[in-house]
This record gives structure tokens, C-alpha cells and sequence, in this order.
């Protein structure tokens, strides 16, 4: 069974400073990972996946995240925030043989002028 | 660009009766997906479903639940006989392939329950 764990539920952050959202998973097979973004009012919107490869990951919106397999994580990352880019970001595996994502809780990202 | 369309964006309805949530998904994907967010809580997966039948579903979707794609473009979710737990944000959302390739979601239902 898989599981995924986003550490912090709300992070408050002023404008132009940079940002980490974590996200820990543990699963007893190969995952594949994603970041979703949600703004108010609309569906999860992909910001990034890692499938294999590089362990640093570039996603839409100037985000990056880093697969970390020794410590089960995918932070995500950005070096300067936007007030545009508050909004509720979700954590989410699958594993190799199925579409079925499996989503942490959720970090509101509350970017402050 | 193409998006995948839910309708209704609210529905309220007394417990015990039928609902049924409507998805038009991309028109070139191939699978497709129902998850749900209970107010406060993570979004859950229940069903996918390709070439016309559920290729998985969670717990969840137990009995009450079905899943139907009627004429080629609509997704539909039915629940028989709605609980109070049934209220939720539904979401649907389609692929292209299935494992890893991009889900997008609509913008989901909110379905209540009285």
C-alpha cells in the first residue's frame, strides 16, 4: 500500500522569497510522483511528475522538485513566489502498474505582499 | 485548449436519493477517473474506468456507486441512494494512457447530502 504525507497544512510566505512544500511517501514498490496545484474555483491543475531519471524535477510556474529515494521524499520548491501563486498544492504517487493517484492532505500556500 | 467539463457545480439533494454527477472528459483520452474531497480531508480515488468497464476501485465505491459512459463523450458517476457522508467535492479526470501519463481534473461537483 502506498501513503503520502504533506508535512505542513498551511505556509504563509512574503512575496519574492522562496518557498518549500514537503511531501514524504512510503510505498513497498517503484512510484511514480506528482505535484498538483489547485487555485480557488477550479480542478488540479499538474505542475510536475517524476517518473525516473534526474532526481531534480522543473515543472510549469518556476517549480522544481527533488526525488529523494533515501528519505522517501518529493519537496517542492520554489526560489520566488508570486502572490499568484497562492494556492492549494497537492502531493500525490501512483504506483507502475496503475493510474490510481494517491494525494497527501494538502499545503495552502499563502503568499503575502 | 481542451479541458475536461463537469456538470452540475453544486448539487444539493435529500438523503436516499439518486444523483447522478455528469464529466465530458478530453475527447482523445482513454481513461478516466472519479476521486472525492470530503471537506477537510485528502482526495480519495474511487473508480477508473477504460474501454468501458472499471479497471479499479477503491473501497469506497461500493454498491451504491456506479459508473457509466453513456455515449462516447459523457463520464457519469451515480450514487443509488445518497448518505450524509456522500457529501464531497467530486472530480473527474481523464489521461491519455494510464500510468504515468498527465490526469487533468475538472472542476469538480459539490454534492451535499441533507
Amino acid at each position: 500500500a502506498q501513503s503520502v504525507t504533506q508535512l505542513d497544512s498551511q505556509v504563509p510566505v512574503f512575496e519574492e522569497a522562496p518557498v518549500e512544500l514537503r511531501c514524504n511517501y512510503s510505498s513497498s514498490v517503484s512510484v511514480y510522483l506528482f505535484w498538483y496545484v489547485q487555485y480557488p474555483n477550479q480542478g488540479l491543475q499538474l505542475l510536475l511528475k517524476y517518473l525516473s531519471g534526474s532526481t531534480l524535477v522543473k515543472g510549469i510556474n518556476g517549480f522544481e522538485a527533488e526525488f529523494n529515494k533515501s528519505q522517501t521524499s518529493f519537496h517542492l520548491r520554489k526560489p520566488s513566489v508570486h502572490i499568484s501563486d497562492t494556492a492549494e498544492y497537492f502531493c500525490a504517487v501512483s504506483g507502475s502498474n496503475t493510474g490510481k493517484l494517491i494525494f497527501g492532505q494538502g499545503t495552502t500556500l499563502q503568499v503575502k505582499p | 485548449e481542451p479541458e475536461v467539463t463537469q456538470t452540475p457545480s453544486h448539487q444539493v439533494t435529500q438523503m436516499g436519493q439518486e444523483v447522478i454527477l455528469r464529466c465530458v472528459p478530453i475527447s482523445n483520452h482513454l481513461y478516466f477517473y472519479w476521486y472525492r474531497q470530503i471537506l477537510g480531508q485528502k482526495v480519495e480515488f474511487l473508480v477508473s474506468f477504460y474501454n468501458n468497464e472499471i479497471s479499479e476501485k477503491s473501497e469506497i465505491f461500493d454498491d451504491q456507486f456506479s459508473v457509466e459512459r453513456p455515449d462516447g463523450s459523457n463520464f457519469t458517476l451515480k450514487i443509488r441512494s445518497t448518505k450524509l457522508e456522500d457529501s464531497a467535492m467530486y472530480f473527474c479526470a481523464s489521461s491519455e494512457g494510464q500510468v504515468f501519463d498527465e490526469q487533468f481534473f475538472g472542476p469538480g461537483t459539490r454534492l451535499t447530502v441533507l
